[in-house]
């Protein structure tokens, strides 16, 4: 099993639609979860922390289900500029942060 | 908005030759990071620098590699004798507190190595 697995899409949706995606992470002893995105050839730019009792910010929302070690992320609403690759990112517990391979969505008019 | 800022945006060296990859964290960070992403594919954490050393590194931060923090505001990754398989994008990061606080990532430096 990887240590952090995402679906790779590509995800391609219309404007409006509500889109969710799904990390899978193998080490039970993570400490910390976060969705970055990144735009081609940038830098990945945190969206949002994830906790345990789940989190919301705007159209975004986050869950983490320790007990299945899956992370979810939801997008309603969804607009042209939220076209990116959506990067799971674990922390195991030191400063080493894990990289799922990321998830593309491409919002469409 | 503080930025974490990298020089250069782009670097093409000849394989054998040394670079060094600089970077400016935010300036009230204490930690520091440099991660790297071979061209499609997923990111990749080398090594976390605090209090003037090396807190973790991966597997891929072998004797090629080595950081410095040579004054208050720069930090920096050298790579000796580099291999045509380190071309990638290096993203330097800092943080706040280490552990579970977030990384703010710079803009990366794109390293081609011919």
């Amino acid at each position: 099993r990887k240590e952090v697995e995402q679906d790779p899409g590509p995800f391609n949706v219309p404007e409006g639609a509500t889109v969710a995606f799904n990390c899978t992470y193998s080490n039970s002893a993570s400490q910390s979860f976060f969705w970055y995105r990144q735009d081609c050839r940038k830098e990945p730019k945190l969206l949002m922390s994830v906790y345990s009792s789940g989190n919301e910010d705007g159209r975004f929302t986050a869950q983490l289900n320790r007990a299945s070690q899956y992370i979810s992320l939801l997008i309603r609403d969804s607009k042209l500029s939220d076209s990116a690759t959506y990067l799971c990112v674990v922390k195991p517990g030191g400063d080493d942060m894990r990289f799922g391979a990321g998830t593309r969505l491409t919002v469409k008019p | 908005e503080p930025e974490v800022t990298q020089t250069p945006s782009h670097q093409v060296t000849q394989m054998g030759q040394e670079v060094i990859l600089r970077c400016v964290p935010i300036s009230n960070h204490l930690y520091f990071y440099w991660y790297r992403q071979i061209l499609g594919q997923k990111v990749e954490f080398l090594v976390s620098f605090y209090n003037n050393e090396i807190s973790e590194k991966s597997e891929i931060f072998d004797d090629q590699f080595s950081v410095e923090r040579p004054d208050g505001s720069n930090f920096t990754l050298k790579i000796r004798s580099t291999k045509l398989e380190d071309s990638a994008m290096y993203f330097c990061a800092s943080g706040e507190v280490g552990g579970t606080d977030t990384q703010y990532f710079g803009p990366g430096t794109r390293l081609t190595v011919l």
